[in-house]
């Protein structure tokens, strides 16, 4: 299958700083990646819809202004997690379908973020 | 409103055993239902799909079961091993939309 590779797999940052996750289709070109986030023993949440060249679509609840998206290629999709705090502490996952229409989606290996 | 809704939680299954596990839509308009894999401390791995076209599909030793009327769909894994014990979540989609996951279901398979 497509191969999705997500950048750092885990980091630790002091309240208050930043922190950037980078997510890279790597054999396809995706117009559209998703962001997700997910706490220990729960589901994951759908963050926000990433769209190549364009502001991304952010889900009900989500601070646009604290959780940055830029996807400025086909191939990367970066979400900034700006002026973190401890109860950003999670584990991110991005995710790319292939091109088309009802076609796979395959996800990033996920980055566990922990902020003290 | 939960679009997507998965049971049971959790799972104990013995070596060999069926496991089995069901999720329920609401959103007649998705087309794509997928089921993935988890691991602790992994992204999930799409594990097999199914669109409403087909009522079953079968890879190896997983099935998907699909009942459009009912809006159901489910997870068959067959000759259950302990390398099978993982989280699974269904998810649903609608013309390449972004995924709606169930809750999960932890599964354990006793050896």
């Amino acid at each position: 299958g497509a191969v999705v590779s997500q950048h750092p797999s885990w980091v630790i940052c002091k309240s208050g700083t930043s922190v950037k996750i980078e997510c890279r289709s790597l054999d396809f070109q995706a117009t559209t990646m998703f962001w997700y986030r997910q706490f220990p023993k729960q589901s994951l949440m759908l963050m926000a819809t990433s769209n190549e060249g364009s502001k991304a679509t952010y889900e009900q609840g989500v601070e646009k202004d604290k959780f940055l998206i830029n996807h400025a290629s086909l191939t990367l999709s970066t979400l900034t997690v700006t002026s973190a705090h401890p109860e950003d502490s999670s584990f991110y996952i991005c995710s790319a379908r292939l091109p088309g229409v009802n076609t796979e989606a395959f996800f990033g290996q996920g980055t566990r973020l922990t902020v003290v | 409103q939960q679009q997507v809704k998965q049971s049971p939680q959790s799972l104990i299954v013995q070596k060999g055993g069926i496991s089995i596990i069901n999720c329920a839509y609401e959103n007649t308009a998705f087309d794509y239902f997928p089921w993935y894999q988890q691991f602790p401390g992994k992204g999930p791995a799409l594990l097999i799909a199914i669109r409403p076209d087909v009522s079953e599909k079968k890879e190896g030793r997983f099935t998907i079961s699909f009942n459009k009327s009912a809006k159901q769909f489910s997870l068959h894994i067959m000759d259950s091993q302990p390398g099978d014990s993982a989280t699974y979540f269904c998810a649903a989609t609608q013309a390449g939309t972004a995924l709606i996951f169930g809750k999960g279901t932890t599964l354990s398979v006793s050896s």
